[in-house]
């Protein structure tokens, strides 16, 4: 399976919204509400911010959410802050026990 | 505590072999996925393959397949990523990971805390 498409780079202001997209295929993305997403700081850990499309888990903030489209998902983060300014990382389950990662998408805040 | 322990960074020449490995603690290893992720300096993640330590049903992602190795020994819960030549371009951060079943929401719920892979001259 092809790596999913996510842009480079978005960049906000603080107190603005942001949205950044995560295109596969209809093999992945497309056929499965499996994509999540992940933050990461540099030289640190993925840290889990969305599952299962739009879930958050307990402790992230409600100014994050998910939603998918036919083959493509996104991410939402309003009321951005400087602490937002992160890597962020889209992954969808692929079927048959495997996974793929998009590109990655830099927030600039 | 449930966590994924990784071995210490290595400095390699080009051609040299590796093998390094993560430890699963707090937790049945034999029951779930273990998948590595590589992370090349600058770069995004990329799911590389998976085992399921129970059988040792191993998964690889195309772009990984043949270039590397992955097992595990369930009996010290301790799942391995392994080289058998290096090159240059393996210089990366490696990352085990738990990524929950299909059922369970397919999300990884655990990562380990990196190995980074050096490879020069």
């Amino acid at each position: 399976q092809s790596a999913l498409t996510q842009p480079a780079s978005v960049s906000g202001s603080p107190g603005q919204s942001i949205t950044i997209s995560c295109t596969g295929t209809s093999s992945d993305v497309g056929n499965y509400n499996l994509v999540s997403w992940y933050q990461q700081h540099p030289g640190k850990v993925p840290k889990l911010m969305i599952y299962e499309g739009s879930k958050r888990p307990s402790g992230v903030s409600n100014r994050f959410s998910g939603s998918k489209s036919g083959n493509t998902a996104s991410l939402t983060i309003s009321g951005l802050q400087a602490e937002d300014e992160a890597d962020y990382h889209c992954c969808s389950y692929a079927g048959r026990s495997s996974w793929v990662f998009g590109g990655g998408t830099k927030l600039t805040v | 505590e449930v966590q994924l322990v990784q071995s210490g960074a290595e400095v390699k020449k080009p051609g040299e072999s590796l093998k390094i490995s993560c430890k699963g603690s707090g937790y049945s290893f034999t029951n779930y996925w273990i998948g590595w992720v590589r992370q090349m300096p600058g770069k995004g993640l990329e799911w590389m393959g998976n085992i399921y330590p129970g059988d040792s049903d191993t998964r690889y992602s195309p772009p990984f397949r043949g270039q590397v190795t992955i097992s595990a020994d369930r009996s010290i819960s301790t799942a391995y990523l392994q080289w058998n030549s290096l090159k240059a371009s393996d210089t990366a951060t490696y990352y085990c990971a738990r990524p929950l079943a299909e059922v369970s929401g397919a999300y990884i719920d655990l990562w380990g805390q990196g190995t980074l892979v050096t490879v020069s001259s």
